[in-house]
């Protein structure tokens, strides 16, 4: 079964921690992305990837960063330096590069991150 | 600076009762107009991808339209399974998904 898999469901940070999230898709999709969903508000993007090696900041990528060294996988690491880190967070992944339409993007099923 | 509004925020319905969703939107460059369905705690399941004005999309109750400012999603005689959170998003020139807060839908039988 193709999809994105992400890891764990639920995550608790202490203060002054860092705390990495997993996201895997076995899609063969070249693009990925990670937001961030807080009640009533939109999603909102952390950091997205078009190819291996490369990734952009999003619109709110303060207190996170990202590595994309396999194709597969792209995890996010929430830094202590990120204050107000409770929130369900998503990762997503399309085959966008080299299209000239917009491609749907694939969600996995979430991490909600709570604070101790 | 693309934009995305959804309305209502929240709708009731009786099961059987039909009615639509609006997403507007303001986009430089539209590359394409998503539907999204959301249940509580899960990640958005892909609906629809409309492309152009006059375009239109069908999956079981739910339909989608688009027209230059605006999107719908219809959803004929809802039964309690429909009951989610719809999100819509836009792509623009710039590459980016922006995506509405979402109308939450209730259905009772």
């Amino acid at each position: 079964d193709g999809g994105i898999t992400q890891s764990p469901k639920y995550l608790f940070r202490k203060e002054g921690q860092n705390v990495t999230l997993s996201c895997e898709q076995n899609l063969n999709h070249d693009a990925m992305y990670w937001y961030r969903q807080d009640p009533g508000q939109g999603l909102r993007l952390i950091y997205y990837s078009q190819i291996v090696n490369d990734f952009q900041k999003g619109d709110i990528a303060e207190g996170y960063s990202v590595s994309r060294e396999k194709k597969e996988s792209f995890p996010l690491t929430v830094t202590s330096a990120q204050k107000n880190p409770t929130a369900f967070y998503l990762c997503a992944s399309s085959s966008e590069l080299g299209t000239t339409r917009g491609q749907p993007q694939h969600f996995g099923d979430g991490t909600r991150l709570s604070i101790l | 600076e693309d934009q995305v509004t959804q309305s209502p925020e929240a709708l009731r319905l009786q099961e059987g009762e039909s009615s639509s969703l609006n997403c507007s939107y303001t986009v430089s460059g539209l590359r394409g107009l998503f539907w999204y369905r959301q249940d509580p705690g899960k990640g958005p399941e892909f609906l629809f991808t409309l492309y152009s004005a006059g375009e239109e999309k069908e999956k079981e109750r739910l339909k989608a339209t688009l027209t230059k400012k605006e999107s719908f999603l219809h959803i004929t005689a809802p039964k309690p399974e429909d009951s989610a959170t719809y999100l819509c998003a836009v792509q623009g020139s710039q590459g980016n998904l922006i995506f509405g807060k979402g109308t939450k839908l209730s259905v009772k039988p």
